[in-house]
């Protein structure tokens, strides 16, 4: 059984550039879920999405980023014209249920994002 | 969400029982607790889950007393690969909710040889 997975799990980027992070949710989960830890910080919730939909949004920046979980393929986190502050390690975690009350948020190795 | 209050930072030595507590005395009549453990350069990990009174698992124990308002993870004799945070989260996972996790600043544990 595979767990969640993620890559790249390194990634540099200069500032201006487009970072996209990519995940593999577990097998049978169709809940997807979005986390960036800053350093030194706690994980911070950015986006929770199901197949072909973005469910809760509400912890995603305005501008620049975007989230897709598509029909076939991994979900895709995406940063367009990166800056130093968007340095940080991303988390995806997913689920069987979503909303369920006794539901289990399985967290992949994360991507490491340095932008120069 | 219920927000929670847990020490920052604990420190044991190999072989004791570790218990860190965590507050949360607002806590909702239909929230679940859960604890992950988070190693540096790692994905947290989920340790254990409960609603009230005692869950035990291979890893760990929680105990919820009556009123819910804290809840305590019991690590039974620790070992330096227990060294990592530990965070406690509240919320509702049920239809209401988004499902999304609150993370706060988790309990930083040490445990020297």
């Amino acid at each position: 059984n595979a767990g969640v997975m993620q890559n790249p799990r390194h990634l540099v980027r200069r500032r201006g550039q487009e970072a996209r992070l990519r995940c593999s949710p577990m097998k049978g989960h169709s809940h997807v879920y979005w986390y960036r830890q800053l350093p030194e910080e706690g994980l911070k919730f950015m986006v929770y999405l199901q197949k072909e939909n973005i469910i809760d949004e509400s912890g995603m920046p305005k501008e620049r980023f975007s989230a897709e979980f598509p029909k076939e393929g991994p979900s895709i986190l995406r940063i367009q014209q990166v800056v130093r502050g968007d340095s940080a390690a991303y988390f995806c975690a997913s689920s069987h249920w979503g909303r369920t009350s006794t539901d289990t948020q399985y967290f992949g190795p994360g991507t490491r994002l340095t932008v120069l | 969400l219920a927000k929670t209050t847990q020490p920052i930072s604990m420190d044991s030595y190999e072989g004791q029982e570790v218990n860190i507590t965590c507050s949360h005395n607002n806590i909702a009549t239909n929230d679940y607790i859960t604890w992950y453990q988070q190693f540096p350069s790692q994905g947290p990990r989920f340790i254990i889950q409960g609603y009230k009174t005692k869950v035990t698992n291979e890893v760990a124990s929680l105990f919820i007393p009556a009123d819910r308002k804290s809840s305590t993870l019991s690590l039974p004799r620790v070992s330096l690969s227990d060294t990592a945070v530990y965070y406690c989260l509240v919320g509702v996972h049920g239809s209401s909710n988004t499902g999304k996790l609150i993370f706060g600043q988790g309990t930083t544990l040490q445990v020297k040889p």
